[in-house]
């Protein structure tokens, strides 16, 4: 079955240490985003990428880095500047076929602060 | 530009109970609107959706929304609810015409007492 793929489940950071979180889809999608949600707050866009090797900031950049080398793989760093990194991650996909197409998600990453 | 307003961070029903969750929008052109559900420690999950054509929309375990242009809305009912309704509930708008990045709601939780 398609989907996508969200690695790890948890993930701990120690002080000054850059994470990176893993995202995978074999949709064919050729959009994906990285989300962030607090308690609340709903999802926040971080960074966001219609096609390969292209990438664009969200609402919420600073701190964050993305790359987009694939089409399935969209991998999302936490650097040491992002001071608040503690939250729920959630990737997405979608088709870039108009507005009418949903995104599906990952079962997200869960980020900490040893 | 687009934004979305959900009325009430919670709700709370009895299991048998109408569900009403609401949803209003701001968009200056014809949007899209999306209902996603989101069950505790996973990714977002499409209920439904409108695009174009019947305003009333039917989508999976029993929801149903009906977009109403002239009050910028996009409630969600069930009219009968069940202890597995318990979840987080998303409202998200795509704004037509524009870079398809859709704005999301801050969320509703529903909660279903037996």
């Amino acid at each position: 079955d398609g989907g996508i793929t969200q690695s790890p489940k948890y993930l701990f950071r120690k002080e000054g240490q850059n994470v990176t979180l893993s995202c995978e889809q074999n949709l064919n999608h050729d959009a994906m985003y990285w989300y962030r949600q607090d308690p609340g707050q709903g999802l926040r866009l971080i960074y966001y990428s219609q096609i390969v090797n292209d990438f664009q900031k969200g609402d919420i950049a600073e701190g964050y880095s993305v790359s987009r080398e694939k089409k399935e793989s969209f991998p999302l760093t936490v650097t040491s500047a992002q001071k608040n990194p503690t939250a729920f991650y959630l990737c997405a996909s979608s088709p870039m076929t108009g507005g009418g197409q949903p995104q599906h998600f990952g079962d997200g990453t869960r980020l900490s602060i040893l | 530009a687009q934004s979305v307003t959900q009325l009430g961070s919670h709700v709370s029903v009895s299991e048998g109970a109408l569900v009403l969750l609401r949803c209003n929008y701001s968009s200056s052109v014809p949007p899209y609107l999306f209902w996603y559900v989101q069950y505790p420690n996973q990714g977002l999950q499409l209920l439904l959706k409108y695009t174009t054509g019947a305003t009333l929309v039917k989508g999976i375990n029993g929801f149903e929304a009906e977009f109403k242009k002239s009050e910028t809305s996009f409630h969600l009912t069930k009219p009968s609810a069940h202890m597995s309704d318990a979840a987080e509930y998303f409202c998200a708008v795509v704004t037509s015409g524009g870079s398809y990045i859709p704005t999301f709601g801050r969320g509703t939780s529903l909660i279903v007492h037996p």
